[in-house]
């Protein structure tokens, strides 16, 4: 089976500080996305960054950005100068052939 | 663009109850999925189309689930009839070019 893992159940950082969320995933296709979504405490589930598995270059959107390792299989996600906002849950998720596998997530905290 | 749109956001309704969940895409998205959100069970899929046509629906737990399409700007999803077990969130999600975007998911309890 395909699987996403995201090994740790909790995270917490302290505001303005850094902070990076793990997530390693297991495929057999060649062409695949890689995806970290953001569920707030409001449940909608909001696209944070989006990396192409062909692209060597990590995709970055502001203060979120990734380190894609394709031959480790490893993706993560790392928030720069978190903000109190940034409190939520976070899915690691691979798509291929049009859907999407999705982690159990982690629930990171930003104390103030 | 408005995003995916669902209704109704909140639903509470009783035992053997007919449920429909409402869904209109994003324009110009060709794909549609349904997901089903529970503590126990993290994101579900429950069901996709590709332009308006159903690929997959091995995710729909039983056949009190049913889904449609009519057409490229509304989909539904119904319960008939619901039980307590059904009680979760409900996401609608469209994508284009194998990215998703979800609706704000409906809360269903079914009491």
């Amino acid at each position: 089976a395909q699987t996403v893992t995201q090994s740790q159940p909790e995270m917490s950082v302290q505001e303005a500080e850094t902070v990076t969320l793990s997530c390693t995933y297991d495929t057999s296709e060649s062409n695949y996305y890689l995806f970290w979504y953001k569920q707030p405490p409001s449940r909608q589930m909001i696209l944070v960054i989006r990396q192409e598995a062909y692209k060597q270059q990590n995709a970055t959107e502001n203060r979120f950005s990734v380190n894609f390792q394709k031959a480790a299989k490893s993706f993560s996600l790392k928030i720069s100068d978190s903000q109190l906002g940034d409190t939520a849950m976070y899915f690691c998720a691979k798509g291929a052939n049009s859907k999407l596998t999705f982690g159990k997530g982690i629930t990171l905290s930003v104390r103030p | 663009d408005a995003g995916v749109i669902q209704s109704p956001r909140h639903e509470v309704t009783e035992m053997g109850q007919e449920v429909t969940l409402r869904c209109k895409p994003i324009s110009g998205h060709d794909y549609l999925f349904w997901y089903r959100q529970t503590m126990m069970r993290g994101l579900e899929l429950l069901i996709y189309f590709n332009n308006n046509v159903p690929i997959d629906d091995s995710g729909m737990p039983e056949d009190r689930f049913s889904a449609k399409m009519p057409n490229a700007s509304f989909s539904t999803l119904k319960i008939q009839p619901s039980e307590p077990r059904d009680s979760a969130v409900y996401f609608c999600a469209s994508s284009v070019e194998d990215t998703q975007y979800f609706g704000p998911g409906t809360r269903l309890t079914v009491l």
